[in-house]
């Protein structure tokens, strides 16, 4: 079945706070998960992505987990400021084909 | 460089009227995706093109939703008849297919009003 699934809907932290995002998946030929990122009146763009090589990718305040065996993969937010308010989506594309979103976190960081 | 340009960025249409939304991939960018957005279901993948061959049409929204591809730089998506559930922004997104990010350029989207 190619679905992404990702939780919670809403997410709310604190200033400084690390916010963690979810997503899980089901068909293994996904092979590319990136994470979107969606401010209010902007389209999506891309802001980290991680292929399954590796089970761990870092930019700067952003992380991504990657457990292949369960099929899961999440974004960690270090450091949450106000700024990063936003809807954030995971994705997942089987070899460089089409791209599969799931449904999308809104994240909300209280000053 | 110029973006992905889609018009018209507002559209409003009667029940059962047919509609065209229009885009522009990023030049050069050889896949182009068509997605609809709603507060509740996310991004669903409409049509994927890749060198002007599609490549997949979303399943679901095979009855009423047509995307075509007339050239490497023009693509529309028309939908008839319209209904009102079809209220939302569709977006189109482009990628070079060998770039190495895999990422999507979105444009910045047409969003749909049925009454």
């Amino acid at each position: 079945q190619q679905q992404v699934r990702q939780s919670p809907q809403s997410l709310t932290v604190w200033e400084g706070e690390t916010a963690i995002l979810n997503c899980s998946y089901e068909d293994s030929t996904f092979d590319y998960f990136p994470w979107y990122h969606q401010f209010p009146g902007e389209s999506p763009a891309l802001l980290i992505a991680i292929r399954p090589v590796s089970n761990k990718k870092e930019d700067g305040r952003f992380t991504i987990f990657f457990n292949k065996r369960e099929k899961k993969f999440s974004l960690h937010i270090a450091d949450s400021q106000p700024g990063d308010s936003a809807t954030y989506f995971c994705a997942a594309s089987p070899n460089a084909y089409k791209v599969i979103f799931g449904k999308g976190t809104h994240l909300h960081v209280l000053p | 460089d110029a973006g992905v340009t889609q018009t018209p960025r507002h559209e409003v249409a009667e029940k059962g009227q047919t509609i065209i939304l229009k885009c522009e991939p990023v030049s050069g960018h050889n896949d182009l995706f068509w997605y609809r957005q709603t507060k509740i279901q996310g991004l669903e993948l409409l049509s994927y093109f890749r060198s002007k061959s599609l490549m997949e049409d979303g399943g679901a929204f095979k009855d009423r939703f047509k995307a075509e591809m007339l050239n490497s730089s023009f693509s529309t998506l028309k939908i008839q008849p319209t209904e009102p559930k079809d209220s939302a922004v569709y977006l189109c997104a482009s990628r070079d297919w060998g770039e190495d990010t895999g990422q999507l350029y979105f444009g910045e989207g047409s969003k749909l009003t049925v009454l």
